[in-house]
C-alpha cells in the first residue's frame, strides 16, 4: 500500500473556525492531491502540488488554501469554515512516471457545525 | 474541459453473475489513461484496472475486464463472477500528461451484489 496518512480521520468543528488538514507520504512522489467527495458529486479536486511550493488551484477551490513546504507534507488550510464544507476529504499522491495512478489516503471526514 | 459520465446511479446483480457498469468520457486530447476505482463501505479508494489510451487491448485484473472504445469515448468495466465483496461504490476517472495528471471522475454506480 502507498504510504499515505491522513490526519485526523474525523473532525467536527464550528462555522467559522479555521482548519488545517494534514496529508503526510513517505513514497517521496512530486505529485500531491486534495479531492473533496459529497454524495452526488463524486470526488471533485480541490488544489494540487507538482513540487515544493508548486501549487495550482482545481475546480472548487474557493475558500480553501494549501501550502507544501516540504515534499512529504501537503496542507489543507480552511480559513474560517462553512456549513457547505462539510465533506469527506481525500489526499492521493502519484509518481512522475506517465502510467502511475494515483494513490489515495483513507479520507478525513470534516463536520462544520 | 474533460468531464465523465457514470449512467448509472445504482446497479445490482446476483452471486457468481456477471456486471458490466458503463461510462462514457468527452477529451480532445490523444494521449490519456482511464481508471476504475472501488469505494466499499470502509470508504477507500482502491484502483481496481487502468487502460492507457494509446494501447488498443482490452485491459484485465482477474475478475474484472474493461472495454474501451476509444472512438466512441467509452470505458466499461466487467465484472465477472461476481462476490460479496464486490458491494462498493465504483467510479470512473480520468486523466491526461496535459493537466498535471489531475483526476476528473464520474459521479459514481453504486453495485449492490445479492446472494
Amino acid at each position: 500500500d502507498a504510504g499515505i496518512t491522513q490526519s485526523p480521520r474525523h473532525k467536527v468543528t464550528e462555522t467559522g473556525t479555521p482548519v488545517t488538514l494534514r496529508c503526510h507520504q513517505t513514497e517521496n512522489h512530486r505529485y500531491m492531491y486534495w479531492y473533496r467527495q459529497d454524495p452526488g458529486h463524486g470526488l471533485r479536486l480541490i488544489h494540487y502540488s507538482y513540487g515544493v511550493k508548486d501549487t495550482d488551484k482545481g475546480e472548487v477551490s474557493d475558500g480553501y488554501s494549501v501550502s507544501r513546504s516540504k515534499t512529504e507534507d501537503f496542507l489543507l488550510t480552511l480559513e474560517s469554515a462553512t456549513s457547505s464544507q462539510t465533506s469527506v476529504y481525500f489526499c492521493a499522491i502519484r509518481g512522475d512516471s506517465s502510467n502511475q495512478p494515483q494513490h489515495f489516503g483513507d479520507g478525513t471526514r470534516l463536520s462544520i457545525l | 474541459a474533460q468531464t465523465v459520465t457514470q449512467s448509472q446511479p445504482e446497479m445490482s446483480v446476483q452471486e457468481a453473475e456477471t456486471v458490466t457498469l458503463s461510462c462514457t468520457y468527452d477529451t480532445s486530447e490523444s494521449d490519456y489513461y482511464l481508471f476504475w476505482y472501488k469505494q466499499p463501505p470502509s470508504r477507500q479508494m482502491i484502483l481496481v484496472i487502468r487502460q492507457e489510451a494509446y494501447k488498443q487491448q482490452n485491459a484485465t485484473e482477474n475478475r474484472f475486464s474493461v472495454n474501451f472504445q476509444k472512438a466512441a469515448k467509452s470505458f466499461s468495466l466487467k465484472i465477472s463472477d461476481s462476490q460479496l465483496g464486490d458491494a462498493a461504490m465504483y467510479f470512473c476517472a480520468y486523466f491526461s500528461g496535459g493537466s498535471n495528471y489531475k483526476l476528473t471522475f464520474g459521479k459514481g454506480t453504486l453495485l449492490t451484489v445479492n446472494p
